[in-house]
Protein backbone atom coordinates (compact mmCIF):
# COMPACT_ATOMS: atom_id res chain seq x y z
CA UNK A 1 0.00 0.00 0.00
CA UNK A 2 1.04 3.27 -0.98
CA UNK A 3 2.55 5.41 1.83
CA UNK A 4 3.27 8.93 3.29
CA UNK A 5 5.18 8.71 5.97
CA UNK A 6 5.38 11.68 9.12
CA UNK A 7 8.56 11.07 11.28
CA UNK A 8 6.44 12.35 14.29
CA UNK A 9 2.70 12.06 15.14
CA UNK A 10 2.86 15.14 18.10
CA UNK A 11 5.49 17.30 18.45
CA UNK A 12 5.85 20.25 21.70
CA UNK A 13 8.17 22.64 20.80
CA UNK A 14 9.39 25.84 22.61
CA UNK A 15 9.16 29.64 21.16
CA UNK A 16 12.26 30.55 19.21
CA UNK A 17 12.96 27.14 18.33
CA UNK A 18 14.06 25.85 15.08
CA UNK A 19 11.60 22.93 14.01
CA UNK A 20 12.39 20.54 11.19
CA UNK A 21 8.98 18.29 9.84
CA UNK A 22 9.98 15.43 8.13
CA UNK A 23 7.40 13.35 4.98
CA UNK A 24 9.02 10.66 3.57
CA UNK A 25 6.95 8.43 0.32
CA UNK A 26 7.79 5.53 -0.90
CA UNK A 27 5.37 6.06 -4.28
CA UNK A 28 7.92 7.54 -5.99
CA UNK A 29 5.58 10.65 -6.45
CA UNK A 30 7.09 14.00 -7.79
CA UNK A 31 4.71 16.25 -6.44
CA UNK A 32 4.70 17.25 -2.67
CA UNK A 33 2.81 19.28 -0.44
CA UNK A 34 2.93 20.72 2.83
CA UNK A 35 -0.64 21.90 4.69
CA UNK A 36 -1.69 23.01 8.04
CA UNK A 37 -4.97 22.72 9.45
CA UNK A 38 -6.69 24.76 11.81
CA UNK A 39 -10.37 24.35 13.13
CA UNK A 40 -13.02 27.29 11.55
CA UNK A 41 -9.47 27.49 8.84
CA UNK A 42 -9.95 24.58 7.16
CA UNK A 43 -6.34 23.06 5.57
CA UNK A 44 -4.15 26.01 4.17
CA UNK A 45 -1.43 25.22 1.52
CA UNK A 46 2.03 26.52 2.88
CA UNK A 47 4.44 25.11 0.19
CA UNK A 48 5.10 22.32 -2.53
CA UNK A 49 7.48 21.01 -4.74
CA UNK A 50 7.32 19.22 -8.14
CA UNK A 51 10.62 18.08 -8.55
CA UNK A 52 13.71 17.68 -6.71
CA UNK A 53 14.92 20.93 -5.03
CA UNK A 54 12.31 23.04 -6.77
CA UNK A 55 9.71 24.90 -4.08
CA UNK A 56 6.92 27.39 -4.73
CA UNK A 57 4.99 29.27 -1.77
CA UNK A 58 1.79 28.34 -1.33
CA UNK A 59 -0.71 30.47 0.06
CA UNK A 60 0.71 30.86 3.62
CA UNK A 61 4.36 30.42 3.21
CA UNK A 62 5.62 33.10 6.12
CA UNK A 63 7.35 31.94 9.04
CA UNK A 64 8.36 28.41 7.15
CA UNK A 65 10.26 27.42 4.83
CA UNK A 66 10.90 23.75 2.73
CA UNK A 67 14.03 21.44 1.39
CA UNK A 68 13.63 18.86 -1.14
CA UNK A 69 17.01 17.48 -1.59
CA UNK A 70 15.89 13.81 -2.67
CA UNK A 71 12.74 12.74 -4.70
CA UNK A 72 10.75 11.11 -1.60
CA UNK A 73 11.99 13.36 1.26
CA UNK A 74 10.05 16.63 2.09
CA UNK A 75 10.77 18.51 4.80
CA UNK A 76 8.66 21.69 6.38
CA UNK A 77 11.29 24.04 8.67
CA UNK A 78 9.85 26.36 11.18
CA UNK A 79 12.65 29.08 11.15
CA UNK A 80 11.65 30.51 14.32
CA UNK A 81 8.73 28.98 16.15
CA UNK A 82 5.85 31.25 17.24
CA UNK A 83 2.92 29.82 19.39
CA UNK A 84 0.68 31.23 16.07
CA UNK A 85 2.38 28.14 14.13
CA UNK A 86 0.42 25.43 16.68
CA UNK A 87 -1.37 23.66 13.90
CA UNK A 88 -1.96 20.34 12.80
CA UNK A 89 0.64 19.86 10.00
CA UNK A 90 -0.17 17.51 6.75
CA UNK A 91 2.02 16.21 4.42
CA UNK A 92 0.52 14.64 1.04
CA UNK A 93 2.11 13.59 -2.04
CA UNK A 94 0.83 12.96 -5.91
CA UNK A 95 1.83 12.11 -8.85
CA UNK A 96 2.35 14.00 -12.46
CA UNK A 97 0.23 12.33 -15.29
CA UNK A 98 -3.11 11.13 -16.72
CA UNK A 99 -6.15 11.46 -13.85
CA UNK A 100 -7.72 9.65 -11.90
CA UNK A 101 -5.61 9.57 -9.45
CA UNK A 102 -5.30 11.80 -5.96
CA UNK A 103 -3.22 13.31 -3.73
CA UNK A 104 -1.92 10.65 -0.65
CA UNK A 105 -1.85 12.42 2.89
CA UNK A 106 0.29 11.29 5.77
CA UNK A 107 -1.65 11.06 9.04
CA UNK A 108 0.07 14.29 10.15
CA UNK A 109 1.80 15.92 13.21
CA UNK A 110 0.22 17.94 15.99
CA UNK A 111 2.88 20.58 16.49
CA UNK A 112 2.30 22.57 20.04
CA UNK A 113 4.64 25.68 20.56
CA UNK A 114 4.70 26.82 24.03
CA UNK B 1 -8.81 27.52 -10.12
CA UNK B 2 -12.78 27.09 -9.40
CA UNK B 3 -14.11 28.01 -6.46
CA UNK B 4 -16.79 25.31 -4.84
CA UNK B 5 -19.40 25.38 -3.02
CA UNK B 6 -21.12 22.43 -0.68
CA UNK B 7 -23.69 22.00 2.32
CA UNK B 8 -21.27 22.89 5.72
CA UNK B 9 -23.55 19.61 7.34
CA UNK B 10 -25.52 17.06 7.09
CA UNK B 11 -27.35 14.59 9.11
CA UNK B 12 -28.22 10.85 7.74
CA UNK B 13 -28.99 7.59 10.02
CA UNK B 14 -26.89 3.92 9.44
CA UNK B 15 -28.44 2.15 6.25
CA UNK B 16 -29.66 5.56 4.25
CA UNK B 17 -28.21 6.81 0.98
CA UNK B 18 -26.91 9.92 1.39
CA UNK B 19 -26.01 12.61 -1.50
CA UNK B 20 -23.35 15.80 -1.16
CA UNK B 21 -24.11 17.96 -3.50
CA UNK B 22 -20.91 20.55 -4.65
CA UNK B 23 -21.26 23.79 -6.76
CA UNK B 24 -18.72 24.92 -9.53
CA UNK B 25 -20.02 27.46 -11.47
CA UNK B 26 -16.29 28.23 -13.01
CA UNK B 27 -15.26 25.10 -13.49
CA UNK B 28 -13.02 24.80 -16.52
CA UNK B 29 -12.88 22.30 -19.70
CA UNK B 30 -9.81 20.62 -18.72
CA UNK B 31 -10.55 20.48 -14.62
CA UNK B 32 -11.37 17.30 -13.21
CA UNK B 33 -13.97 16.65 -10.08
CA UNK B 34 -12.04 15.16 -6.79
CA UNK B 35 -13.73 14.29 -3.16
CA UNK B 36 -11.90 13.77 -0.18
CA UNK B 37 -13.02 12.18 2.81
CA UNK B 38 -11.33 12.94 6.67
CA UNK B 39 -11.73 11.80 9.58
CA UNK B 40 -11.12 13.14 13.08
CA UNK B 41 -6.88 13.58 13.89
CA UNK B 42 -6.28 12.06 9.95
CA UNK B 43 -4.99 13.62 6.94
CA UNK B 44 -8.04 13.95 4.24
CA UNK B 45 -7.96 10.29 1.93
CA UNK B 46 -8.87 9.98 -1.65
CA UNK B 47 -12.63 8.86 -2.43
CA UNK B 48 -13.44 9.76 -6.33
CA UNK B 49 -12.72 11.28 -8.83
CA UNK B 50 -14.67 12.14 -12.34
CA UNK B 51 -14.81 14.45 -15.08
CA UNK B 52 -18.22 13.92 -16.93
CA UNK B 53 -21.25 11.82 -16.30
CA UNK B 54 -21.34 9.12 -13.66
CA UNK B 55 -17.93 6.86 -12.24
CA UNK B 56 -18.20 4.00 -9.30
CA UNK B 57 -16.14 2.50 -7.24
CA UNK B 58 -16.35 0.48 -4.16
CA UNK B 59 -16.69 3.56 -2.19
CA UNK B 60 -18.64 5.90 -3.60
CA UNK B 61 -20.60 7.53 -6.86
CA UNK B 62 -19.78 10.17 -8.34
CA UNK B 63 -22.54 12.03 -10.59
CA UNK B 64 -21.60 14.87 -12.88
CA UNK B 65 -24.33 16.76 -15.04
CA UNK B 66 -23.58 17.54 -19.08
CA UNK B 67 -22.33 21.29 -18.02
CA UNK B 68 -20.46 20.41 -15.18
CA UNK B 69 -21.35 23.07 -12.68
CA UNK B 70 -21.95 21.08 -9.82
CA UNK B 71 -21.62 17.24 -9.16
CA UNK B 72 -23.16 14.96 -6.15
CA UNK B 73 -20.94 12.34 -3.52
CA UNK B 74 -23.47 9.94 -3.47
CA UNK B 75 -22.68 7.17 -0.27
CA UNK B 76 -24.81 4.14 -0.09
CA UNK B 77 -25.91 2.51 2.86
CA UNK B 78 -23.81 4.51 5.06
CA UNK B 79 -22.62 3.07 8.16
CA UNK B 80 -21.33 4.89 11.57
CA UNK B 81 -17.79 4.82 10.49
CA UNK B 82 -18.70 7.33 7.61
CA UNK B 83 -19.03 10.22 9.32
CA UNK B 84 -16.83 12.14 8.47
CA UNK B 85 -15.94 16.02 5.98
CA UNK B 86 -16.34 15.91 2.43
CA UNK B 87 -14.53 17.98 0.74
CA UNK B 88 -15.25 18.68 -2.74
CA UNK B 89 -12.23 19.96 -5.46
CA UNK B 90 -12.07 21.25 -8.75
CA UNK B 91 -9.09 21.54 -10.80
CA UNK B 92 -6.80 20.41 -14.06
CA UNK B 93 -5.11 17.40 -12.86
CA UNK B 94 -3.07 16.96 -15.59
CA UNK B 95 -1.00 20.68 -15.17
CA UNK B 96 1.92 20.31 -14.22
CA UNK B 97 1.14 22.96 -11.63
CA UNK B 98 -2.16 21.72 -10.04
CA UNK B 99 -2.44 21.51 -6.78
CA UNK B 100 -5.41 21.08 -4.20
CA UNK B 101 -7.25 24.39 -2.55
CA UNK B 102 -9.33 22.80 0.06
CA UNK B 103 -12.83 24.33 0.96
CA UNK B 104 -14.83 23.94 4.42
CA UNK B 105 -15.97 20.71 3.65
CA UNK B 106 -19.13 19.35 4.54
CA UNK B 107 -19.28 17.65 8.07
CA UNK B 108 -21.65 14.25 7.81
CA UNK B 109 -22.57 12.82 11.06
CA UNK B 110 -24.39 9.29 10.43
CA UNK B 111 -26.45 8.72 13.92
CA UNK B 112 -27.58 4.97 14.60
Amino acid sequence: DVKVTQSSRYLVKRTGEKVFLECVQDMDHENMFWYRQDPGLGLRLIYFSYDVKMKEKGDIPEGYSVSREKKERFSLILESASTNQTSMYLCASSPRGEPPYGYTFGSGTRLTVV
Amino acid sequence: LAKTTQPISMDSYEGQEVNITCSHNNIATNDYITWYQQFPSQGPRFIIQGYKTKVTNEVASLFIPADRKSSTLSLPRVSLSDTAVYYCLVGDVADSSYKLIFGSGTRLLVRP
